[in-house]
């Protein structure tokens, strides 16, 4: 089964500095990967997400992320973050299944950007 | 093209009541899932539904089943409910076409207290 680490709860971030949020998950087989943002109230919104190729990932909103099989991480990293960037943001994985996948989420972290 | 829609949005139930809940998936999506969200769990998988048949559960009590319709629509329900069910209930669905998984899309979610 697969699992997925976020090893920060909460990370404050002054305006325009950037950001990076980990994620370390644990699988035996390939991944796919994902990072989602939930603003309050809320549902998840996809940010970006890896399925093969370029391990090099960008989404929306200037988020990418980058795929790391050796250190089993994936990290979100963003150059410069604005207030709107505030959220919770969940790093997911799932194993590859013929269309039958079933996301595991992480424990969130909290992302407060500071003016 | 229409979302994900989830109602109601809010709902206040007593305990040892039941509950539905219900999801209209993107046109066209034939899997839905539902995880439930809480401040002490994080986000945790219930179960998934493709062409009217579960494929996946969680690790919940018999006490959350759900269904899914012809037309991909799916309801959640909840019997003798407990306070330990109050919670955010996000309905996600998924394109899956010829076995090819791409994304889930998520609802705004069902916020349900239980008093």
């Amino acid at each position: 089964a697969q699992s997925v680490t976020q090893l920060d709860s909460q990370v404050p971030v002054f305006e325009e500095a950037p950001v990076e949020l980990r994620c370390n998950y644990s699988s035996s087989v390939s991944v796919y990967l994902f990072w989602y943002v939930q603003y309050p109230n809320q549902g998840l919104q996809l940010l970006l997400k890896y399925l093969s190729g370029s391990t090099l990932v960008k989404g929306i909103n200037g988020f990418e992320a980058e795929f790391n099989k050796s250190q089993t991480s994936f990290h979100l990293r963003k150059p410069s973050v604005h207030i709107s960037d505030t959220a919770e943001y969940f790093c997911a994985v799932s194993r590859p299944n013929f269309g039958n996948e079933k996301l595991t989420f992480g424990t969130g972290t909290r992302l407060t950007i500071i003016p | 093209k229409a979302g994900v829609t989830q109602t109601p949005r809010y709902l206040i139930k007593t305990r040892g009541q039941q509950v539905t809940l219900s999801c209209s998936p993107i046109s066209g999506h034939r899997s839905v899932s539902w995880y439930q969200q809480t401040p002490g769990q994080g986000l945790q998988f219930l179960f998934e539904y493709f062409s009217e048949t579960q494929r996946n559960k969680g690790n919940f009590p018999g006490r959350f089943s759900g269904r899914q319709f012809s037309n991909s629509r799916s309801e959640m329900n909840v019997s003798t409910l407990e306070l330990g069910d109050s919670a955010l209930y996000l309905c996600a669905s998924s394109l899956v076409a010829g076995g090819l998984y791409t994304e889930a899309f998520f609802g705004q979610g069902t916020r349900l207290t239980v008093v």
